[in-house]
């Protein structure tokens, strides 16, 4: 069974750095490419970026490219999601999701996802 | 980057009723790269339909997707219980991959 599992709540404070973590199984972890989604309290998706773990190749959207780095570490099938200096507005549920099918160019859709980590970010 | 809307922010319908869902894309989406996702509180989503149309393993067949170029429809034929969530749709046929602010589909 393919699956993919998030680390679990974290609360911080503002300026304090995290990385929270994906695991892969079930799956070659290097032949498919791992993305982020936020969602903030109330709102709806957003895609943050993926990582193709074969080369690292990293694409993220305009929004979160210098507010985030995704990595992956392959060697034990886990995909990072990592803020150096969080703010109050990272407070959000963040999704880690496999694109559907194995491929060199990210053109896939989500599936499966993981079960979410809450991060609260307050002071 | 492609901005996909969503039409009605909010659907009221009862169980039973046929839902038909709208995703407008600001340019054509290539080669029919848009999903349909459902999200129900507390769950991650899920995904129901790909390539526009192509239900996923284990999706009702009262799901269906259709379209093209900038206009996608999500239809529920006959509304289960369950079926009440936010619904959303992304393209994916380039990045940044973005979703749709979503519907939800609330009873009446």
């Amino acid at each position: 069974e393919v699956q993919l599992v998030q680390s679990g709540a974290e609360v911080k404070k503002p300026g304090e750095s995290l990385k929270i973590s994906c695991k892969g199984s079930g799956y070659s972890f290097t032949s498919y490419w791992i993305g982020w989604v936020r969602q903030m309290p109330g709102k709806g998706l957003e895609w943050m970026g993926i990582i193709y773990p074969g080369d690292s190749d990293t694409r993220y959207s305009p929004s979160f490219e210098g507010q985030v780095t995704i990595s992956a570490d392959k060697s034990i099938s886990t995909a990072y999601l990592q803020w150096s200096s969080l703010k109050a507005s990272d407070t959000a549920m963040y999704y880690c999701a496999r694109l559907g099918a194995a491929a060199i160019l990210p053109l896939n859709w989500f599936d499966p996802w993981g079960q979410g980590t809450l991060v609260t970010v307050s002071s | 980057d492609i901005v996909l809307t969503q039409s009605p922010g909010t659907l009221s319908l009862s169980p039973g009723e046929r839902a038909t869902l709208s995703c407008r894309a600001s340019q054509s989406v290539s080669s029919s790269y848009l999903a349909w996702y459902q999200h129900k509180p507390g769950q991650a989503p899920r995904l129901l339909i790909y390539g526009a149309s192509s239900r996923a393993t284990g999706i009702p067949d009262r799901f269906s997707g259709s379209g093209s170029g900038t206009d996608f429809t999500l239809t529920i034929s006959r509304l289960e219980p369950e079926d009440f969530a936010v619904y959303y749709c992304q393209h994916y046929g380039s990045s940044p991959q973005t979703f749709g602010q979503g519907t939800k589909l609330e009873i009446k």
